[in-house]
């Protein structure tokens, strides 16, 4: 079946430390986007990617970093400048980019601060 | 700028009906609903386009009102399994060239009781 996969589910991080969050589809989608997701604030874009070897800053990007090597993965790093990482991370993507299609999300990853 | 979704939260007896409104102050493109169940991925539920159209099957609807900036998700004769949260997403004409982002709001918690 096609799908997002987002790895891990659960993911902790220690003071200072860059962590890498995996976002892969095999819906052959043009777009991916990260969204961040805090308790009553809904989903924040961070990044978004149109095609490969693109992307751009959404709204909340500071402390983020991501890239778009493969059309199918879709990679975001919290950095050590990113000072307040808990919260759920989506992964999601749309067969082009804009909002006349669809976004397909991922399960999800939830990181917590040691 | 967040779209702004009413009410916050609802709680419905099953089979009685509810509307989830959405605003924005900016000038749409599209407005997307989707359902959230805790700690899963949000799920898509329909796209509506500027012409102020009405999409919808069985029992879930929605309308959309471009002069307004305006949209309503109908939920009628509740099931139990339509308990969650529920946001919009909204795509508007002033995001930016290029600029395919959907900026959702913090999103409406439905809970359907026996």
């Amino acid at each position: 079946d096609g799908g997002i996969t987002q790895s891990p589910k659960y993911l902790f991080r220690k003071e200072g430390q860059n962590v890498t969050l995996s976002c892969e589809q095999n819906l052959n989608h043009d777009a991916m986007y990260w969204y961040r997701q805090d308790p009553g604030q809904g989903l924040r874009l961070i990044y978004y990617s149109q095609i490969v070897n693109d992307f751009q800053k959404g709204d909340i990007a500071e402390g983020y970093s991501v890239s778009r090597e493969k059309k199918e993965s879709f990679p975001l790093t919290v950095t050590s400048a990113q000072k307040n990482p808990t919260a759920f991370y989506l992964c999601a993507s749309s067969i082009v980019p804009g909002g006349y299609q669809p976004q397909h999300f991922g399960d999800g990853t939830r990181l917590s601060i040691l | 700028q967040q779209p702004v979704q009413s009410p916050q939260a609802v709680i419905l007896r099953e089979g009685e009906d509810a509307v989830i409104n959405c605003s924005s102050s900016k000038a749409l493109y599209s407005v997307h609903w989707y359902r959230q169940k805790h700690g899963e991925a949000p799920v898509f539920l329909m796209i509506l386009l500027k012409g102020g159209e009405q999409k919808g099957h069985e029992k879930i609807s929605a309308s959309f009102n471009e002069k307004k900036q305006q949209s309503s998700l109908y939920l009628t004769a509740s099931q139990l399994s339509y308990s969650g949260t529920y946001f919009c997403g909204t795509e508007s004409a002033n995001s930016g060239a290029g600029s395919y982002q959907l900026t959702f709001g913090k999103g409406t918690k439905l809970s359907v009781i026996p």
